[in-house]
């Protein structure tokens, strides 16, 4: 099965840390994601990568950036954290068959 | 602006009910509809997923109900369980171009011993 690993379960910053959310998966899918999911507004895409080094903005890129130096891994930068970006961050991958393979999720919480 | 709405927002049903989730897309251009579920404290996984080119499909308990014309999606789920408890997630895409998938925004589902 494949598996996305998200380096943390829960996560507390202040506000203005820069904040670094890692994803791997481990079979080799070009298409990696992240989501965040909030109460009443289901999963919102931030930014998403189709190949190593590229990357495209998604629904709410605002506040957020992506790194994407090797094929496995999938990072995602809160340049300035703020207490709106508290929030359940969920990363993907897929092939281009569409199902996608979701992590455990990163609860982080800014204060 | 939502690309697939979902509706209700939460569900309570009977042990052995038809639990029914419905969701409505705008884009035409969407052809590949999955539902995923997704426990507390874990990641939505998928659940069953069609194709516009049928009208239904079936896995297990687990029903999807296609409506074109009306551009309508619905999960059915016969002889609900309370493990079957969990938050539900309609979601659409595009065959061609970006693959994203827009998700609706969740019904949670509880299910009653």
């Amino acid at each position: 099965d494949v598996k996305v690993t998200q380096s943390s379960r829960y996560l507390v910053k202040r506000t203005g840390e820069k904040v670094f959310l890692e994803c791997v998966q481990d079979m080799d899918h070009e298409n990696m994601f992240w989501y965040r999911q909030d109460p009443g507004l289901g999963l919102r895409l931030i930014y998403f990568s189709y190949d190593v080094k590229m990357k495209e903005k998604g629904d709410i890129p605002e506040g957020y950036s992506v790194s994407r130096e090797k094929k496995e891994r999938f990072s995602l930068i809160l340049e300035s954290a703020s207490t709106n970006q508290t929030s359940m961050y969920l990363c993907a991958s897929s092939l281009l068959d569409y199902g996608y393979t979701f992590g455990s999720g990163t609860r982080l919480t800014v204060v | 602006q939502q690309q697939v709405k979902q509706s209700p927002q939460s569900l309570i049903v009977q042990k052995g009910g038809i639990s029914i989730i419905n969701c409505a897309y705008e884009n035409t251009a969407f052809d590949y509809f999955p539902w995923y579920q997704q426990f507390p404290g874990k990641g939505p996984a998928l659940l069953i997923a069609i194709r516009p080119d049928v009208s239904e499909k079936k896995e297990g308990r687990f029903t999807i109900s296609f409506n074109k014309s009306a551009k309508q999606f619905s999960l059915h789920i016969m002889d609900s369980q309370p493990g079957d408890s969990a938050t539900y997630f309609c979601a659409a895409s595009m065959l061609t171009g970006a693959n994203n998938l827009f998700f609706g925004t969740g019904t949670r589902l509880t299910v009653i011993p």
